[in-house]
């Protein structure tokens, strides 16, 4: 079946740090991938998305880029701030065997301090 | 604000009973999602609405059950609650039925205290 697989947390970083997140798949057919942002007591905001192969998602200063040969799509931002403190998801979307469903990795949370 | 609107906010109640959370998708939107989050399990899907229609089903409990009604509101009915239903419970809508590529936007949820 589908499934995300990210890296655990926490992460803690210091304020205009490089940040990485690893997230990688497993799909039937041409997944659509996503990360996802939770901020505390919100609900998730979409923070990115790519829906084929070599794309590249930016918003924020967030990039991923979509590699089907890894089947990856690692969250990176260049320099980190204390409001990027958050759980970050990464996600896909797929066919599934029962009509179309999203699947959401556990989580990562982000802790950035000044 | 992402247009999906949750009620309510909170909600406390005690085992064995039985609760009904909504949900309004955002203006436009055909499809309802119901997720669970809880610090153990993560993220999990419950079950997708398109149209009033059943469209996806994930690990929900038999004693759950939703329903999208004409306006394409949405109602989650948990009944004989456990401890273990202690959860924030998530509605998503999305424009169409498919998914690939469609965005979801997430209300801000319903904390549920099973006490």
């Amino acid at each position: 079946g589908n499934s995300v697989t990210q890296m655990e947390g926490p992460v803690t970083l210091s304020e205009e740090a490089f940040l990485t997140i690893n997230c990688t798949y497993t799909a039937t057919g041409y997944p659509s991938l996503f990360w996802y942002v939770q901020y505390p007591g919100e609900g998730l905001q979409l923070l990115l998305k790519a829906t084929k192969a070599d794309d590249k998602g930016s918003n924020k200063g967030f990039e991923a880029t979509y590699r089907k040969e890894t089947t990856s799509f690692h969250l990176e931002k260049g320099s980190v701030q204390v409001s990027d403190s958050a759980v970050y998801f990464c996600a896909l979307s797929a066919t599934g065997n029962y009509g179309q469903n999203f699947v959401f990795g556990p989580g990562t949370r982000l802790s950035v301090l000044p | 604000d992402s247009g999906v609107t949750q009620t309510p906010k909170h909600l406390i109640t005690a085992t064995g009973q039985r609760v009904t959370l909504r949900c309004s998708p955002r203006s436009g939107d055909l499809s309802v999602y119901w997720y669970q989050q809880s610090l153990d399990q993560g993220l999990q899907f419950l079950i997708q609405y398109y149209n009033g229609e059943e469209r996806a089903k994930g690990n929900i409990l038999e004693r759950f059950s939703a329903q999208q009604f004409p306006d394409l509101h949405s109602e989650l009915n948990l009944s004989s609650l456990e401890l273990g239903d202690s959860a924030l419970y998530f509605c998503a809508s999305s424009v169409g039925g498919s998914g690939v590529g469609e965005k979801l936007f997430f209300g801000s949820g319903t904390q549920l205290s099973v006490l």
